[in-house]
């Protein structure tokens, strides 16, 4: 069954501080990897997408990487408005459709 | 460039009342749909998808049901609302498979 778990569950860090989010997953045939960004009371926002292991993504101050097992999502010297709830989806070629599986999310808040 | 609505943002309800939350799409043709729920602190889960006008899949059995009269158009909707129906209503587009899927901003739906 396909699976995504994601740690940790709550996230605290100082401006500046730099830190990693991870992502576990299993998936029967790995169509893309996604993370995204999530505000309070509003929809996902799409960050990044992850095709094959080794495979690398930055946006500002985010970095996406990727293993056969798990995704990375690094975080650089992060400012208060990068506080937000982080999810990883695995899409997988099972199905017949492009089911994504969620994980429950990292929530990060970033003190000045 | 694309964008996705939905409406109502927020709904308050009586246990026993019928819903229907509509999510539209601009600036693209025959995408997959998709609704999905998220209950507080946890991920998003699959309820409807549909590749076409007509076509819908339910991934787990419960009070809902899902209609797409038009390509761009995705409708939710109950006959008797529950309590357990209570949560945030996203509705998600996706052009060619694996380059993601993007969220509208939700509908908060409050059952009492």
């Amino acid at each position: 069954e396909d699976q995504v778990t994601q740690s940790p569950e709550a996230l605290r860090l100082q401006e500046g501080e730099s830190s990693s989010l991870n992502c576990s997953y299993t998936v029967s045939g790995l169509r893309g990897l996604f993370w995204y960004r999530q505000d309070p009371g509003k929809g996902p926002e799409f960050l990044f997408t992850l095709y094959s292991a080794g495979e690398e993504k930055e946006k500002e101050r985010l970095k996406a990487t990727l293993t056969k097992k798990e995704s990375f999502l690094h975080i650089t010297a992060p400012k208060p408005e990068d506080s937000a709830t982080y999810l990883c989806a695995v899409q997988g070629f099972s199905g017949g459709y492009n089911k994504l599986i969620f994980g429950a999310g990292t929530r990060l808040a970033v003190h000045p | 460039s694309q964008t996705i609505h939905q409406w109502p943002a927020t709904l308050v309800q009586p246990v026993g009342s019928p819903l229907s939350l509509e999510c539209t799409v601009e600036g693209t043709s025959n995408p997959n749909l998709y609704w999905y729920r998220q209950a507080a602190g946890r991920g998003l889960q699959l309820l409807f998808y549909s590749v076409g006008i007509g076509q819908i899949s339910s991934e787990v059995p419960q009070n809902l049901s899902a209609s797409r009269p038009q390509d761009r158009q995705f409708i939710l909707s109950s006959k008797k609302l529950l309590l357990s129906d209570s949560g945030f209503y996203l509705c998600a587009w996706e052009g060619l498979a694996g380059l993601g899927q993007y969220f509208g901003p939700g509908t908060r739906l409050l059952v009492l």
